[in-house]
């Protein structure tokens, strides 16, 4: 029954070790996001696809890129991970029509991938 | 600048009392407001606000938004240890596709 799932849950890697995080939906919602959230903090949007249009935010380090090959599927790679990369990366789907849909604001939370950097 | 501002930033109460939590907002363009519960996983979905003055209501939650005033509330009674997590506040602007997060409140229950 998984709608939104992320793998691995737990990664660790190394000061300057690339990693790719995985992102992959059932919803066929045409959105998709990645958001980096820190202890105590809330969860802070990174960029998101609408369909295969890439929209980053501006103060995304260039560190961090994403890739959509699909629908269904979205990755998160830190080029060069550092310390303060640390975190909660949770991935998140939603449904955005040209109208006023309201139901189709809500965002749907994947579990979330908690990354360690030694 | 689009922000979101939550209050309490933290809450500690004892089991069976009513809580308030309050998130503001100040954005561009609005098009809805949205309620997350996060314990030690993803944020879940709690309530989608669009229209002033209509109380969403789910069990012993419920939730109003004032869009004059631009404020939300949050209300939970008789609560649980069950009801201990961090609420998120979230604003949808329009013709963004994003939603802005407040920081949240974190609420601890008490036995």
């Amino acid at each position: 029954d998984a709608m939104v799932i992320q793998n691995p849950r737990y990664q660790v890697t190394q000061f300057g070790k690339p990693v790719t995080l995985s992102c992959s939906q059932t919803l066929n919602h045409n959105v998709m996001y990645w958001y980096q959230q820190k202890s105590s903090q809330a969860p802070k949007l990174l960029f998101h696809y609408y369909d295969k249009d890439f929209n980053n935010e501006a103060d995304t380090p260039d560190n961090f890129q994403s890739r959509r090959p699909n629908t269904s599927f979205c990755f998160l790679d830190i080029r060069s991970p550092g310390l303060g990369d640390a975190a909660m990366y949770l991935c998140a789907t939603s449904s955005i029509a040209g109208g006023f849909s309201t139901s189709t604001d809500t965002q749907y939370f994947g579990p979330g991938t908690r990354l360690t950097v030694l | 600048e689009d922000k979101v501002v939550q209050s309490p930033l933290s809450l500690v109460v004892h089991e069976g009392d009513t809580v308030t939590l309050n998130c503001s907002y100040e954005v561009t363009n609005f098009r809805s407001l949205l309620w997350y519960k996060q314990e030690k996983k993803a944020p879940t979905f709690l309530f989608m606000l669009t229209s002033s003055g209509i109380e969403k209501k789910s069990g012993r939650l419920s939730s109003i938004l004032d869009k004059k005033e631009l404020f939300s509330i949050l209300n939970i009674t008789a609560t649980q240890t069950g009801d201990s997590a961090v609420y998120l506040c979230a604003v949808v602007i329009q013709g963004a596709q994003k939603l802005v997060f407040g920081q949240g409140t974190r609420l601890t229950i008490n036995p």
